[in-house]
């Protein structure tokens, strides 16, 4: 069974241009997760999908961030402009269900920001 | 909100000890799971172990075994027989079984480094 698949796995970009990254989850996980992981700290939750439905948004940074899950399979997470601060690694994750299940993470997507 | 507090940054242990990884969280919750994830440089978020707070008996996977103690909230992971590839980043997790707040919480993590 094919894991959770993220790209690019490295991206360089200057301060305020757009960046993009993709997520497809493992097949048949409803929950999709994505988080933000900054050098030498734990992962922090960013949005999380049921489905198409993105149910907890509250830490997404809505005057850059976006992000969309249109069919309920692939999600994209895009940034724009991007700032200094945004260098981090964007972690996707995804689970069957919500509640007991256990997530399951991709490798990530090192962003640089110049 | 729930907090993951990893107190050791660093650690590190000849190959085939045993190793302890300390982790204590806070949380008002009675229902709750608790899991280890290890990270090498690849970046690859590996699930260790979990563990269901509603259970007694400590989660083991292999090497990998656990000492849950609700009463402290202290949720150690250890390591027996250490190999060069336990060497990686490993946190500690909380995540809350009520519907609707399934997120995961990370402590800071520690790094693990197996000496040859």
């Amino acid at each position: 069974e094919a894991g959770v698949v993220q790209s690019p796995r490295y991206k360089i970009i200057e301060k305020k241009q757009p960046v993009a990254f993709w997520c497809n989850p493992i097949s048949g996980h409803n929950t999709l997760y994505w988080y933000l992981q900054n050098l030498g700290q734990g992962p922090e939750l960013l949005i999380r999908y049921e489905n198409e439905e993105a149910v907890d948004d509250s830490q997404l940074p809505k005057d850059r961030f976006s992000a969309e899950r249109l069919k309920g399979v692939d999600s994209t997470l895009k940034i724009q402009p991007a700032e200094l601060g945004d260098s981090a690694v964007y972690l996707c994750a995804s689970s069957k269900r919500t509640g007991s299940d256990t997530q399951y993470f991709g490798p990530g997507t090192r962003l640089t920001v110049l | 909100a729930q907090t993951v507090t990893q107190s050791q940054p660093e650690m590190s242990v000849q190959e085939a000890e045993t190793v302890t990884l300390s982790c204590t969280y806070d949380t008002s919750e009675n229902n709750y799971y608790l899991f280890w994830y290890k990270q090498p440089p690849s970046r690859q978020m590996i699930l260790v172990i979990r563990q269901e707070a509603y259970k007694q008996q400590n989660a083991t996977e292999n090497r990998f075994s656990v000492n849950f103690q609700k009463a402290a909230k202290s949720f150690s992971l250890k390591i027996s027989d250490s190999q060069l590839g336990d060497t990686a980043m490993y946190f500690c997790a909380f995540m809350n079984s009520n519907f609707g707040n399934e997120k995961l919480t990370f402590g800071t993590g520690t790094r693990l480094t197996i000496i040859p």
